[in-house]
């Protein structure tokens, strides 16, 4: 069970460029959750997914960040043209379910660093 | 008020000493409750989740006390792993039509020998 794999483990990206970041869910997760970690604080919710379908986007900006979960492959959270507020670590973690109870198993993240 | 709250310490002590850290909650409807470890520059891991009669899993104890909102972590004989940082996690609730679990920004302890 190889867990939540997320790749890559560390991005650095110039201004306006784009970073692309890939979670594979713990085999049998249908459900996929990404947060942002900024330096010194605490995990901010971003958006929850399920195979093709974004089921809470509540926690993403509006603007230049989109997530997807396609029926094949991994989740993608994508960032347009970057900015060094976009510096952080990007964890993303899947469930079973999404019931009340829900245990969520985390991947290592990925640090996005922008230049 | 933020949702989740915690104090951010750092919560200074000595090896075998007994620490609690509190958090609390801002919607009363919130159903599910967990408190999750992180180490430095690590991903978080679920330490225990939290029941409404408490429960204990060796040197943790977690407690829920709905009528005042809040949720309660006892360390007993703290360890020098213990040493990370304490997220206290909730689920909101449908009501606030947020799905996924609402991370509190952490508390920070560090074991001294």
């Amino acid at each position: 069970n190889a867990g939540v794999m997320q790749n890559p483990r560390h991005l650095v990206r110039r201004r306006g460029q784009e970073a692309r970041l890939r979670c594979s869910p713990m085999k049998g997760h249908s459900h996929v959750y990404w947060y942002r970690q900024l330096p010194e604080e605490g995990l901010k919710f971003m958006v929850y997914l399920q195979k093709e379908n974004i089921i809470d986007e509540s926690g993403m900006p509006k603007e230049r960040f989109s997530a997807e979960f396609p029926k094949e492959g991994p989740s993608i959270l994508r960032i347009q043209q970057v900015v060094r507020g976009d510096s952080a670590a990007y964890f993303c973690a899947s469930s079973l379910t999404n019931s009340g109870a829900n245990v969520l198993t985390f991947g290592a993240g990925s640090r996005l660093t922008v230049l | 008020r933020k949702e989740v709250e915690q104090d951010p310490g750092p919560f200074n002590v000595p090896e075998g000493a007994t620490v609690a850290f509190n958090c609390t909650y801002s919607n009363s409807a919130s159903q599910s409750f967990f408190w999750y470890r992180q180490d430095c520059r690590k991903e978080p891991k679920l330490l225990m989740s939290v029941y409404s009669s408490g429960n204990e899993d060796g040197r943790f104890t977690a407690q829920l006390n709905r009528a005042s909102q809040y949720i309660s972590l006892l360390i007993r004989d703290s360890k020098l792993s213990d040493s990370a940082t304490y997220l206290c996690v909730v689920n909101m609730g449908m009501d606030t039509g947020r799905r996924a679990l609402t991370f509190g920004s952490g508390t920070r302890l560090q074991v001294q020998p």
